[in-house]
């Protein structure tokens, strides 16, 4: 049962452009979310994140939306540039102390055309 | 270290062979985490580690998957009779205790032929 979903596997956006990325979740008990990048051959990176509490989180080009009543979030990159090019990962995070851990969605595979 | 590191960083491995694979968390963190990444696929948890408690095995694929952490900073992840579905990239991460977020090593990609 995959409790964080990125329902988009693949997204292709005109450089300049604004991407949106969407992630669902399923579990309310999430208190915290972030966003990864992750380019070919590289682990994956911390990008921006947002606790529950808050609708919005802006850092730069990259934006942070969260919905908690329709337990959705998203990520705008504007403007969208080639380097941007990479799969954006959705995580969630629940538990505490000792016991928090993060839950991924599959992942997202953005390309930004020059 | 400056940051997770895991080596080798490509290992190619006939079938029905044993692997060990390693990771050198950040040097502090108490946290330790393996995921692995197939062709096309999400993160993929497999175990967890957090300083002296018992290891979360809960995503280990089978019996064939193990990993151990010695002195809690360094890990292996061990996989005895490779099989060509083990073919990945092996991502090993790491966290201070009670953070919100991992730094990752850059993986081990696994090619079983």
């Amino acid at each position: 049962d995959q409790q964080v979903k990125q329902n988009s596997p693949s997204l292709s956006v005109q450089e300049g452009r604004i991407s949106i990325l969407n992630c669902d979740y399923t579990n309310s008990m999430f208190d915290y979310f972030l966003w990864y990048k992750k380019y070919p051959a590289e682990g994956p990176t911390f990008l921006i994140s947002i606790s529950s509490i808050k609708d919005k989180n802006e850092d730069g080009r990259f934006t942070v939306f969260l919905n908690k009543s329709a337990k959705h979030l998203s990520l705008h990159i504007v403007p969208s540039q080639p380097g941007d090019s990479a799969v954006y990962f959705c995580a969630a995070s629940v538990g505490a102390g000792n016991n928090r851990k993060l839950i991924w969605g599959l992942g997202t595979s953005l390309a930004v055309n020059p | 270290g400056a940051g997770v590191s895991q080596s080798p960083s490509n290992k190619v491995t006939e079938k029905g062979k044993d692997v060990e694979l390693r990771c050198d968390p950040i040097s502090g963190h108490t946290a330790l985490y393996w995921y692995r990444q197939s062709l096309g696929q999400g993160l993929e948890f497999l175990i967890y580690f957090q300083g002296n408690s018992a290891p979360d095995k809960s995503g280990l694929p089978s019996d064939r998957f193990s990993a151990e952490r010695t002195g809690g900073s360094v890990s292996t992840l061990t996989i005895q009779r490779t099989q060509q579905e083990d073919s990945a990239v092996y991502l090993c991460a790491s966290s201070p205790t009670g953070s919100y977020g991992y730094t990752f090593g850059s993986g081990t990609r696994l090619t079983v032929v």
